[in-house]
């Protein structure tokens, strides 16, 4: 099983429909993260968690909301989904000790 | 802040020639720099790493990558590509371990048989 996991993997949605991705990890990290990946633009970063209590917003987290349910699980809801939000979201877990980033398989949105 | 770029979008190579991508970071301090590559599908693998000390690093699938300050750059290169290095390939920079990365464009890698 993978490490980082992420549901669904692909979902179609319309404009306005609330939307939740899901990220569950074996990893043991206490930090999280979701990165939205669009073509030529790299990953940036919609929220990041030190642990269940602390929640911080990345640089794109306007439209984007998440909840830290346990060490394990962290989730990226859209309110209110639009077009513009149509990506590839990816949710990561991180080494502390070695910096390196160990990313979920992707959860392509495309919202019409 | 810092800040990565990857000034090639797109890359095409016959299969068993050279690579060699090219990442450029803006940080005053010796960064964290990182080579990820995502294949098709899939989520982000991290290729290799640099923290300190030797400036070329090892990594998996025979990549290596060289950390050069006075050109703030840190290249990733392989002597010899195959046709499954088809990729996506993203630089990072970090401050250190514990803090955010910054991520490249990246530069996707078309490899002709």
């Amino acid at each position: 099983d993978a490490d980082v996991t992420q549901t669904p993997r692909n979902r179609i949605t319309k404009t306005g429909k609330r939307i939740m991705l899901e990220c569950s990890q074996t990893k043991g990290h206490d930090r999280m993260y979701w990165y939205r990946q669009d073509p030529g633009l790299g990953l940036r970063l919609i929220y990041y968690s030190f642990d269940v209590k602390d929640i911080n917003k990345g640089e794109i987290s306007d439209g984007y909301s998440v909840s830290r349910q346990a060490q394990a699980k962290f989730s990226l809801s859209l309110e209110s989904a639009i077009p513009n939000q149509t990506a590839l979201y990816f949710c990561a877990t991180k080494d502390l000790i070695t910096g390196e980033l160990f990313f979920g398989e992707g959860s392509r949105l495309t919202v019409l | 802040a810092q800040s990565v770029t990857q000034p090639d979008i797109h890359i095409t190579v016959s299969e068993g020639a050279s690579l060699e991508l090219r990442c450029n970071y803006s940080y005053g301090a010796t960064p964290y720099l990182f080579w990820y590559v995502q294949s098709p599908g899939q989520g982000l693998q991290l290729l290799l790493k640099y923290f300190s000390g030797d400036t070329l690093v090892q990594g998996i699938k025979g990549f290596e990558a060289e950390f050069k300050r006075s050109q703030s750059s840190f290249n990733l290169r392989k002597p010899s590509v195959h046709w499954s290095d088809a990729a996506e390939y993203f630089c990072a920079v970090g401050v250190r371990a514990g803090n955010m990365l910054t991520f490249g464009g990246g530069t996707r890698l078309m490899v002709k048989p």
